[in-house]
């Protein structure tokens, strides 16, 4: 099993420009996450999924969106890139249900708006 | 608001010098708190959660304690393949969706 694949691993943006995180998961988990990791900082919730076509927002969900279509897939994107947005980004998975589950991350995106 | 904090930032120990790591937490109603560890590069990876106070998890030369304030990390004869940042994050009852992390603590194990 792969458990959660997150790509690219890398990535420039020009500021004003767009992209999107990909992020799948093999596990056949219900809920899925992204945080963003900054340095010095704890990692921030920025939106989760508890199923396909249910997401809400995290603690820091400005300047993002993500869609939900599948179990296996929950991209995230980026629509106008702005400095505040560089950061490492990881995608994460969990059971779901009790709510005490933990959860399984990718090895993230490191993103660099210049 | 729910909160973490992780001391020290970073701690330096020569390998079979034993040590611990703290994470003291404000939750309103604990579900969990967790235990990860972060190498460089990677992601967060799963090692212990614990559910109520005084209740204590083991693995290999780790071992995680939980009172009602704070999570002790205990690592004993640490080797340089401890070397790593480890991270605390809390779950309230109130929001199963979602973990509080802390800033974490960077270790480094000297041979």
């Amino acid at each position: 099993n792969a458990g959660v694949t997150q790509t690219p691993k890398f990535r420039i943006l020009k500021i004003g420009q767009s992209m999107t995180l990909q992020c799948t998961q093999d596990m056949n988990h219900n809920y899925m996450y992204w945080y963003r990791q900054d340095p010095g900082m704890g990692l921030k919730l920025i939106y989760y999924s508890v199923g396909a076509g249910i997401t809400d927002k995290g603690e820091v969900p400005n300047g993002y969106n993500v869609s939900r279509s599948t179990t296996e897939d929950f991209p995230l994107r980026l629509e106008l890139a702005a400095p505040s947005q560089t950061s490492v980004y990881f995608c994460a998975s969990s059971p779901g249900g009790s709510g005490n589950q933990p959860q399984h991350f990718g090895d993230g995106t490191r993103l660099s708006i210049l | 608001e729910d909160q973490v904090t992780q001391s020290p930032e970073a701690l330096r120990l020569q390998e079979g010098e034993s040590s611990s790591l703290n994470c003291s937490y404000t939750v309103s109603g604990l579900r969990g708190l967790f235990w990860y560890r972060q190498d460089p590069g990677k992601g967060p990876e799963f090692l212990f959660t614990l559910y109520s106070a005084g209740e204590e998890k083991e693995k290999e030369r780790l071992k995680a304690t939980l009172t009602k304030k704070e999570s002790f990390l205990h690592i004993t004869a640490p080797k340089p393949e401890d070397s790593a940042t480890y991270l605390c994050a809390v779950q309230a009852e109130y929001n199963n969706n979602d973990m509080r992390f802390g800033a974490g603590t960077r270790l480094t194990v000297k041979p």
